[in-house]
């Protein structure tokens, strides 16, 4: 079946340690999205990447950086966690970037920072 | 300011029951789509809406869009214990400056007992 993968399903990680959270999709879509979701809140956009072209949202972080070495594959990376950071991190692709945008989410990575 | 207001925001019902979930806005969406998301896990997609007034059936899930194109009902009919999980309703707002951005609710955490 075609699918968004996430890995590791859960991460720890100590204040201020790099950490990179990975997604892969076999649906051959052109976007992959990165959210953040912290517990009771709605998910919140980091950036997506369309095709190889990366599209940073106003407050998202300098903290965190993305990746797309491929269609497939997409990396988020934290340089320097903060306990703030802690939370699910979701991947999700669409085919395009359209108004009836379908966007299909992975599993989610939780992050823990020590 | 929440753009999307989701309730009630919590729901807790017996199996066999019928229920409705709303999702409102003053925004206009040029789409939207309600997601259900379980615990540790990600959202799932369970439709998307484009037309005002349109009407879409899923098994025992019965979602509507409003004429206006600003707000939306997702009703289950017999809940069961199945249907338990944090129901997501995100749209792209039409004069948001974005094409492809979906905005979320804070979505409605259901609970069906047996």
């Amino acid at each position: 079946d075609a699918m968004v993968i996430q890995n590791p399903r859960y991460q720890v990680t100590q204040f201020g340690k790099p950490v990179t959270l990975s997604c892969s999709q076999t649906l051959n879509h052109n976007v992959m999205y990165w959210y953040q979701q912290k517990s009771s809140q709605a998910p919140k956009l980091l950036f997506h990447y369309y095709d190889k072209d990366f599209n940073n949202e106003a407050d998202t972080p300098d903290n965190f950086q993305s990746r797309r070495p491929n269609t497939s594959f997409c990396f988020l990376d934290i340089r320097s966690p903060g306990l703030g950071d802690a939370a699910m991190y979701l991947c999700a692709t669409s085919r395009h970037l359209v108004s009836y945008n379908e966007q299909f989410f992975g599993p989610g990575t939780r992050l823990t920072v020590l | 300011t929440q753009l999307l207001e989701q309730s009630p925001q919590f729901l807790s019902i017996q199996e066999g029951e019928n229920l409705t979930v709303y999702c409102n806005s003053s925004s206009v969406f040029s789409s939207l789509q309600w997601y259900r998301q379980e615990p540790g896990e990600g959202p799932v997609l369970l439709v998307t809406v484009v037309t005002g007034g349109e009407v879409k059936k899923l098994k025992r899930l019965t979602f509507q869009f409003g004429d206006a194109r600003k707000d939306s009902s997702l009703h289950i009919t017999a809940a069961q214990p199945g249907d338990t999980g944090l129901y997501l309703c995100a749209g792209v707002i039409v004069s948001g400056g974005s094409n492809y951005k979906l905005t979320f609710g804070k979505g409605t955490l259901l609970t069906v007992n047996p």
